[in-house]
């Protein structure tokens, strides 16, 4: 257990929609990240937020928002989804920038039908 | 952007077979990390590097950073089963990670 939750585990949603992925952290750690891994690809990096603000930005679709909250807990909205966002969404947590390496969360497997 | 190239893509071995993967880049970077994904979790830490010509092992890996900071490799000794899964190379520099393609790793007994 990397001590990062993230929920829902899995989501089935229609074109069209929006929905919000939340992650929370390990206890302490201020840096989050957020990765989209699809079924022919690598995890692509998509933002990171420490302590509440936004450090870098990836490959980032304008559609796609997040924020990380006073409690460190971060959220990751994805609107208008179209088919291709069916993928496994991951966040990661490290203590602070620049510093030890990030842990992983379980992901959120997102199928978009 | 950062561009790391990882390889192989894929191995097939036998069990008690050793394996070798690589990592290079076009930049460098401060930290390279692998990691193990098992399906439908997320990448698990196997090793983490700080230091160019660093030489690290954790049970049967070893992993290296390049003297240029532009590469690592990683081995396995003596692949066992549960040795299955893909293995990520990751760069570090700034805040950023950026991730390698992966090696699917398939042992077989």
């Amino acid at each position: 257990d990397s001590g990062v939750t993230q929920t829902p585990k899995h989501l089935i949603t229609a074109t069209g929609q929006r929905v919000t992925l939340r992650c929370s952290p390990r206890s302490g750690d201020l840096s989050v990240y957020w990765y989209q891994q699809s079924l022919d690809q690598g995890l692509q990096f998509l933002i990171h937020y420490y302590n509440g603000e936004e450090r870098a930005k990836g490959n980032i679709l304008e559609r796609f928002s997040a924020q990380q909250f006073p409690d460190l807990h971060s959220e990751l909205n994805l609107s208008s989804l179209e088919l291709g966002d069916s993928a496994l969404y991951f966040c990661a947590s490290r203590p602070r920038t620049g510093g030890t390496e990030a842990f992983f969360g379980q992901g959120t497997r997102l199928t978009v039908v | 952007g950062q561009q790391l190239n990882q390889s192989p893509q894929s191995m097939f071995i036998q069990e008690g077979e050793d394996v070798s993967m690589n990592c290079t880049s076009s930049s460098i970077f401060n930290t390279w990390l692998w990691y193990k994904q098992d399906p439908g979790e997320g990448p698990v830490l196997l090793i983490a590097l700080y230091k160019a010509g660093e030489l690290t092992s954790n049970g049967r890996l070893t992993a290296q950073f390049g003297i240029t900071r532009k590469d690592s490799f990683l081995n396995i000794s003596a692949s066992i089963p549960s040795d299955v899964g893909i293995y990520f190379c990751a760069g570090q520099l700034g805040g950023k990670l950026t991730f390698g393609q992966g090696t699917i790793l398939t042992v077989h007994p």
